[in-house]
């Protein structure tokens, strides 16, 4: 079965540190794509980030940078000089059967940054 | 551009009750999907729609859901009768086309069955 895995359920840090959520996936598609969203305190899901199976190269956006391996199929987010609004839980999707465009979720990683 | 709107944001009934929530997508956007998120979980995908048809409800509970999208816009999803396992977070999202593209998320609703 195709599904996600965050390991990591909960992570503490304190402001100004770096952190990276890990993100492992499975799938027998070879044409995929993989998002990241945040979930914070008031609810509403936000879209971060989108990578495409297809495409390794790895970038940064602002204080935001991912690193994908399709060969090891991961796909980990990283907060670089983290801040108390970053505190929230981040869920890692990916989107199997090429245009169904389903989102499966994984069980989220809820980050707290503290003062 | 205004963004998935919802309503209501909280609802509270009994078991074997029912209850219906709205969900407006954004203007244009084909695609509208609604989630369910249990407390402490990732959201579960219910249902599907490609403009006013069902593309998925696999993970539809359809003895006691339903939902329609009249015209390809506005949607209702519908719990009757409402058990507690339903106590969850109902999320409507759109998109402008399928699987690409970013899905937009509404504010969702609270349903608490007691």
């Amino acid at each position: 079965a195709q599904k996600v895995t965050q390991a990591q359920t909960e992570i503490s840090v304190v402001e100004k540190e770096d952190v990276t959520l890990d993100c492992v996936y499975e799938t027998r598609d070879t044409t995929y794509y993989l998002f990241w969203y945040k979930q914070p305190p008031s609810g509403e899901l936000v879209f971060l980030i989108r990578r495409n199976s297809f495409d390794e190269q790895n970038e940064i956006s602002g204080r935001y940078s991912w690193n994908f391996q399709k060969s090891t199929s991961s796909f980990n987010f990283t907060i670089t000089a983290s801040q108390v609004v970053d505190s929230a839980v981040y869920f890692c999707a990916p989107v199997y059967g090429g245009s169904q465009g389903n989102l499966i979720f994984g069980k989220g990683t809820k980050l707290s940054v503290k003062p | 551009e205004a963004g998935v709107a919802q309503s209501p944001r909280y609802k509270i009934i009994e078991k074997r009750q029912s209850v219906a929530f709205w969900c407006n997508p954004i203007s244009g956007h084909a695609t509208l999907y609604w989630y369910q998120q249990i407390l402490g979980q990732g959201p579960k995908l219910l249902i599907q729609f490609q403009n006013n048809g069902v593309v998925d409800d696999s993970q539809l509970p359809k003895d006691r859901f339903s939902a329609e999208r009249l015209k390809g816009v506005d949607s209702t999803l519908k719990i009757q009768p409402a058990k507690l396992e339903d106590s969850a977070v109902y999320l409507c999202a759109s998109s402008p086309d399928r699987g690409r593209s970013p899905l937009h998320f509404g504010n969702g609703t609270r349903l608490t069955v007691t």
